[in-house]
């Protein structure tokens, strides 16, 4: 079955540091997103991606940076790593179009200490 | 800009209760309107959508319709049950153009079912 995959789903690092939290799709989808999840903010866009080389800056993409090097993989960098970004990950892809169903992976944990 | 916002929560209800969970928003033209559902511990998924004006998404016992004179898309469901409890998200996506299903979420609801 075609899914998402997001590792690792735990992590624990110290400020500074550099840190990537991996995705992968399989359903061969165009439209690739990373959103965090905070309490009193919901879901926040950080960055996404339309296809191949293609990456768009969301509303709180700064300290964070991806690539998109083939379909199935969006890597979401945190160059270093600050205490404001211990959140949950989520990453999330969909083939296209405004009415499109976004299919979201199980999420990543990241706590900086 | 473009905005959805969502009731407070969180909401405890007791199994077989009325559940309506109110959701406006706030968008140029025609967006499409979406609830998604996070379970503990899970990624969200979607629950129902509508993609025009007057449209009902229903899915899982659960209903929503498109309201464009009051901007509105409330979710109800007759009868909760306990395996209900979990987060609701509202969510719409803009209608202009390169969109391509960039959503904008509400800050969700926390539901809690009692037996």
């Amino acid at each position: 079955d075609a899914e998402i995959t997001q590792s690792p789903r735990h992590k624990i690092t110290e400020t500074g540091r550099q840190v990537t939290l991996a995705c992968h799709q399989t359903w061969n989808h165009n439209n690739m997103f990373w959103y965090r999840q905070d309490l009193g903010h919901g879901l926040r866009l950080i960055h996404y991606s339309y296809g191949v080389q293609d990456t768009n800056k969301g509303e709180v993409s700064d300290g964070y940076s991806v690539s998109r090097s083939n379909t199935e993989d969006l890597p979401l960098t945190l160059e270093s790593a600050a205490s404001s970004q211990t959140s949950v990950y989520f990453c999330a892809s969909s083939f296209g179009g405004r009415a499109g169903e976004l299919f979201f992976g199980e999420g990543s944990r990241l706590t900086v200490l | 800009g473009d905005s959805v916002t969502q009731m407070e929560g969180p909401v405890t209800l007791s199994e077989e209760a009325f559940l309506t969970i109110n959701c406006t928003y706030t968008a140029t033209g025609y967006p499409s309107l979406f609830w998604y559902v996070q379970y503990p511990g899970e990624g969200l998924q979607l629950l129902l959508k509508a993609t025009k004006a007057d449209d009902k998404g229903s899915n899982k016992g659960f209903e929503a319709t498109y309201r464009k004179e009051t901007t509105s898309f409330h979710l109800e469901k007759g009868s909760v049950q306990v395996s209900d409890s979990a987060v609701y998200f509202c969510a719409l996506s803009p209608p202009y153009g390169g969109s391509q299903g960039n959503l904008i979420f509400g800050k969700g609801t926390k539901l809690s079912v009692k037996p």
